[in-house]
């Protein structure tokens, strides 16, 4: 088996401030997502990347840049942390696009 | 782009019986639809999905419906557990994108 691990846990920042957020996975999976969970909502895709060095944007991708620097990593970077996207980030893996995914555990935002 | 609504916000049912989800879809050349779990405080997980070439599919308990001409699908949890209770996401795949539903909350009542 494989695991998602994402770091940070917990992330606070000020609004205005430049945060990242990391996700490494030990599938060997080519696929890579992000996407974030707002309170009591579904989720909706930021940014996912086919293979190393590839990026595709979501619905929700203004306000975010993505980076695949490795097979296995995938971070993601709020460029100007803004109140009303205070959420849960929650990146996943899969072996090709249109196969099942394995999602992480969350990083939680909260901007100040 | 594709949209997917997920009929039932809530849905509570007694130990035992069925449970149905419901999930429309838009984008006619969407031919994958997995369903993800999501436990209280946790992350998701995947439990069944069916993809465009078959309209039935049963993973023990689970069995999802797929029909193309409404462009419609459905998960039905059969003799339900408590350890059913969760929140269930439908999805759509096609060209290249994974749309969510907004989940359902599945209460198992005793």
């Amino acid at each position: 088996g494989g695991i998602i691990t994402q770091t940070p846990k917990f992330l606070i920042g000020q609004e205005g401030q430049k945060l990242t957020l990391k996700c490494q996975q030990n599938f060997n999976h080519d696929t890579m997502y992000w996407y974030r969970q707002d309170s009591g909502k579904g989720l909706r895709l930021i940014y996912y990347s086919i293979t190393e060095n590839d990026l595709q944007k979501g619905d929700l991708s203004e306000g975010y840049d993505a980076s695949r620097e490795k097979k296995s990593s995938f971070s993601l970077t709020v460029t100007s942390a803004q109140k009303n996207e205070m959420a849960v980030f929650l990146c996943a893996s899969s072996i090709w696009t249109g196969y099942e995914q394995y999602f992480g555990p969350g990083t939680r935002l909260t901007v100040l | 782009g594709e949209k997917v609504e997920q009929h039932e916000s809530t849905l509570s049912v007694r130990e035992g019986d069925s449970a149905v989800i419901n999930c429309t879809y838009t984008d006619t050349a969407s031919s994958y639809f997995p369903w993800y779990k999501q436990e209280a405080g946790k992350s998701l997980h995947f439990v069944i999905d069916i993809r465009s070439n078959v309209d039935r599919k049963q993973s023990q308990r689970l069995i999802v419906l797929l029909d193309k001409k409404a462009k419609r699908f459905s998960l039905h949890i059969t003799a339900t557990q408590p350890e059913d209770s969760a929140i269930y996401f439908c999805a759509s795949y096609g060209n290249e994108k994974i749309t969510f539903g907004a989940g359902t909350k599945l209460t198992i009542k005793p």
